[in-house]
């Protein structure tokens, strides 16, 4: 079974539009950690943000906002007026107790000028 | 610029041969993580070293090994090479201790392509 679980494999928005990216995770453990990465066309992996299992509130960052939902297992990402630059694959990731680091299998993210 | 190392950035080998990637962790990181990431897999975890000792293993295969340095670099050899070989390898590094809690910060990638 997945750990982490992106069922939107692909999304294509109008540059201004709001989008929301799904994930949904897998864990027994009652501390973990839950992350974004965002793979822009250069390929390089960037950090976008980390949340512990004990926080559940929403973080907002300028155009990026993060709803974490343990009741749901849920920790989903939304940009809001989305622009081209947003471009790229995102992943969502979830790091247990047992050390290992397990990735969603991305979502690509299509901004049309 | 993350911080992280990596080289070569692209390889190119042939079936049965081996190699072996290198990668600098930030400075002050002590864990190295790696990762192979190709079309039909996605991103996989690898192995996890922590101040020169092994701390967790995925999906390596057992072709492939890696090891950790005392100067903190790693370096992950693998051979017999395959073409289901080819793909992205990613190195990351992190400030974690025992526990991988800390973000990860990822270098540029290693594209191994096998013919």
């Amino acid at each position: 079974a997945q750990k982490v679980t992106q069922a939107q494999t692909e999304i294509s928005v109008v540059e201004k539009e709001d989008v929301t990216l799904d994930c949904v995770y897998e864990t027994r453990d009652t501390t973990y950690y839950l992350f974004w990465y965002k793979q822009p066309p250069s390929g390089e992996l960037v950090f976008l943000i980390r949340r512990n299992s004990f926080d559940e509130q929403n973080e907002i960052s300028g155009r990026y906002s993060w709803n974490f939902q343990k009741s749901t297992s849920s920790f989903n990402f939304t940009i809001t007026a989305s622009q081209v630059v947003d471009s790229a694959v995102y992943f969502c990731a979830l790091s247990e107790a047992g050390n290992q680091f397990y990735f969603g299998t991305g979502t690509s993210l299509t901004v049309i000028p | 610029d993350s911080g992280v190392t990596q080289t070569p950035k692209h390889l190119i080998t042939a079936t049965g041969q081996r190699v072996t990637l290198r990668c600098s962790p930030r400075s002050g990181d002590l864990s190295v993580y790696w990762y192979q990431q190709s079309l039909d897999q996605g991103l996989q975890f690898l192995i996890q070293y922590y101040n020169g000792e092994e701390r967790a293993k995925g999906n390596i295969l057992e072709r492939f090994s890696a090891q950790q340095f005392p100067d903190l670099h790693s370096e992950l050899n693998l051979s017999s090479l395959e073409l289901g070989d080819s793909a992205l390898y990613f190195c990351a590094s992190s400030s974690s201790g025992w526990n991988s809690y800390n973000e990860q910060f990822f270098g540029p990638g290693t594209r191994l392509t096998v013919l």
